[in-house]
């Protein structure tokens, strides 16, 4: 089976940085991804990490360690507009499973 | 393009009732995946295209539900005799190559009284 483990929420504070963390245990998976998903909207792509390591896309880094089982989304100069849901996803198979959701407040 | 659209946006039915959903994808895109969401959830897979050909269902997923992509473009998801618990946003998503970048439409919401 697969399964992944997230924090339900998170609370940081407005230009701060915050680290979201996910555990997964699966096998023979291809990556980590990661989703935003805004109250009553879809979820939205923000990253993939195919390889252990760092990527960084602008504000928004996320770490992969496949010998950890292990990953995290690093948001950096928070703002308001990050108030979503975050969700981490392993690939297999040819599809997605999602960890249930970080959400993330920010206060001003 | 415009992105992945889903029609209708909401849905409100009587339990017992059939509700059709349907999807169109980004037109580049030859992979093409049903999820179902509920509050406080990530979204669950139910099922995926590749072209025209259904190549996984969930096991989760009841006889009750079935998908379609019958030229590879548009897919239309069905819900027979429909029950309370099937309430729930249903979620398109298509890819162009592989699984990892999934681009979701904005979803169809269902509400089963």
């Amino acid at each position: 089976g697969q399964s992944l483990e997230q924090p339900s929420e998170v609370t940081a504070v407005e230009g701060a940085i915050v680290q979201i963390n996910c555990t997964y245990q699966t096998s023979g998976f291809y990556g980590l991804s990661w989703y935003q998903q805004h109250d009553g909207g879809a979820p939205t792509f923000l990253s993939y990490n195919a390889l252990d390591g760092l990527e960084e896309t602008g504000r928004f880094s996320s770490f992969l360690s496949r010998s950890d089982s292990y990953g995290y989304l690093l948001l950096q100069e928070l703002q308001m507009k990050d108030s979503a849901s975050y969700f981490c996803a392993v690939g297999r198979d040819d599809k997605i499973i999602f960890g249930k959701g970080t959400r993330l407040h920010i206060l001003p | 393009d415009t992105g992945v659209s889903q029609d209708p946006r909401h849905k409100i039915t009587k339990r017992g009732q059939n509700v059709t959903f349907r999807c169109d994808p980004i037109s580049e895109h030859n992979r093409l995946y049903w999820y179902r969401q509920t509050l406080g959830q990530g979204p669950e897979f139910l099922t995926y295209f590749q072209n025209e050909a259904q190549l996984e269902k969930s096991r989760l997923l009841s006889d009750r539900f079935s998908a379609e992509r019958p030229k590879g473009s548009f897919s239309t998801l069905e819900i027979q005799r429909t029950e309370q618990g099937d309430s729930a946003m249903y979620l398109c998503a298509s890819s162009p190559r592989s699984e990892e970048t999934q681009y979701f439409g904005p979803g169809t919401r269902l509400l089963v009284l």
